[in-house]
Parts: C-alpha cells; sequence; structure tokens
C-alpha cells in the first residue's frame, strides 16, 4: 500500500539552511506536496512538484525529486525563527485522487 | 467566507455521545475527505467521497460514518464516542487545481 515516511524532529540555528527529507512507496504518485503547521493551526500548502520535474524553486524554498530512490526532500533557505512548525509531505497517487501524508517533521529553529 | 469551512471548531463529548462533525465548502468540487490528525502520526484518511454518490472508506475508517448530503456538504458521524478518537479532523476538498483543507475541528472525548 502507499506508505510515506518522515523523520521526526529537526533542529537548526537561526540563517542556517534546513534540509527536510521524505520517502514514498507509491510509483504511480503524480504530484507530491509540503504543507506547513503552525501551532494550533490548520495546513498551509507551501509548495508541491509534479512528477516529471526534479527540482522546483520558489524564494527560500527548494524542492529536490527523485523519482527512481522515491525521495522528496524541502530545502529552506536562511531559516528564520518563524519557520519553527510541523512539515508534511504528502503524496497524491493518480491525480487529485487522495492525499497520504507523512507523520511530519517537527522543525525547530533556535538563535 | 472561508472555501471549506468545518462547525464546530471545538468540541467536548462525554464517552458513549454521537457527535457530528460538519464540513461545507464553496468551491463547487465534486471531491470530499475526511482526515484526522494525531501527534506523530499525521493525517490520516477516515473517509471520502468523489461525487454524492460515491463514498469510501479510507485507512481508519471503524467507528466512524460519513454523509454526502448534497455537493457542497459532508458530514462525518461518531455514533458512540470513545477517548482514542480525540483529535484534530480535517476536511478537504480537491480538483485539478489542488487541494482545500478546512481549518480544523479539535475533538475531546471524555
Amino acid at each position: 500500500g502507499e506508505d510515506v515516511e518522515q523523520s521526526l524532529f529537526l533542529s537548526v540555528r537561526e540563517g542556517d539552511s534546513s534540509v527536510i527529507n521524505c520517502t514514498y512507496t507509491d510509483s504511480s504518485s503524480t504530484y507530491l506536496y509540503w504543507y506547513k503547521q503552525e501551532p494550533g493551526a490548520g495546513l498551509q500548502l507551501l509548495t508541491y512538484i509534479f512528477s516529471n520535474m526534479d527540482m522546483k524553486q520558489d524564494q527560500r524554498l527548494t524542492v529536490l525529486l527523485n523519482k527512481k530512490d522515491k525521495h522528496l526532500s524541502l530545502r529552506i533557505a536562511d531559516t528564520q525563527t518563524g519557520d519553527s512548525a510541523i512539515y508534511f509531505c504528502a503524496e497524491d497517487s493518480g491525480g487529485y485522487n487522495k492525499l497520504i501524508f507523512g507523520a511530519g517533521t517537527r522543525l525547530a529553529v533556535h538563535p | 467566507d472561508a472555501d471549506v469551512t468545518q462547525t464546530p471548531r471545538n468540541r467536548i463529548t462525554k464517552t458513549g455521545k454521537r457527535i457530528m462533525l460538519e464540513c461545507s465548502q464553496t468551491k463547487g468540487h465534486d471531491r470530499m475527505y475526511w482526515y484526522r490528525q494525531d501527534p506523530g502520526l499525521g493525517l490520516r484518511l477516515i473517509y471520502y467521497s468523489f461525487d454524492v454518490k460515491d463514498i469510501n472508506k479510507g485507512e481508519i475508517s471503524d467507528g466512524y460514518s460519513v454523509s454526502r448530503q448534497a455537493q457542497a456538504k459532508f458530514s462525518l458521524s461518531l455514533e458512540s464516542a470513545i477517548p482514542n478518537q480525540t483529535a484534530l479532523y480535517f476536511c478537504a476538498t480537491s480538483s485539478i487545481d489542488g487541494y482545500t483543507f478546512g481549518s480544523g475541528t479539535r475533538l475531546t472525548v471524555v
């Protein structure tokens, strides 16, 4: 079945880059997403990548996709305290059928 | 107004009570979903519906039921609530333009 895995915790120093990793099992995934959840809040779509792309950049965010290894990463450049949140990786098999989420990576940014 | 509205935002209920969580959308999307979020487990799919006549179980449907009253409305029921159903519940819709999530309903079963 479909499965998405992420490490649960990442701690970085303010100003450094953060890299959050995700692996997935469904090779038919069409879109892969990154969502952000701040404490007590709902889900905010950060970015997504189509499965035929290797990389997508959006300001401080860079998404890398290795389709052969089914590995997705999110790089946040110049990490700020406001980036502290839980980051969820999600895959969409077959195109807007349903999202399968990872457990979420809690990013802690310290001075 | 929000595109996807969940009511109530917060609810405390007793074990054994029946409770309904409601979701309505103004996106005009056919596809709607219910997820629950637990710490360390992410969001897990409870039920989803691709149109008014199509209802499908997700990975954790036991103890839950749903009703798709109209294209815009998708409600989730707990027939007899139990404490391990304490969680944050999200409704979502989707189309080819992507997914839209509600703000969540925080349910506590005591």
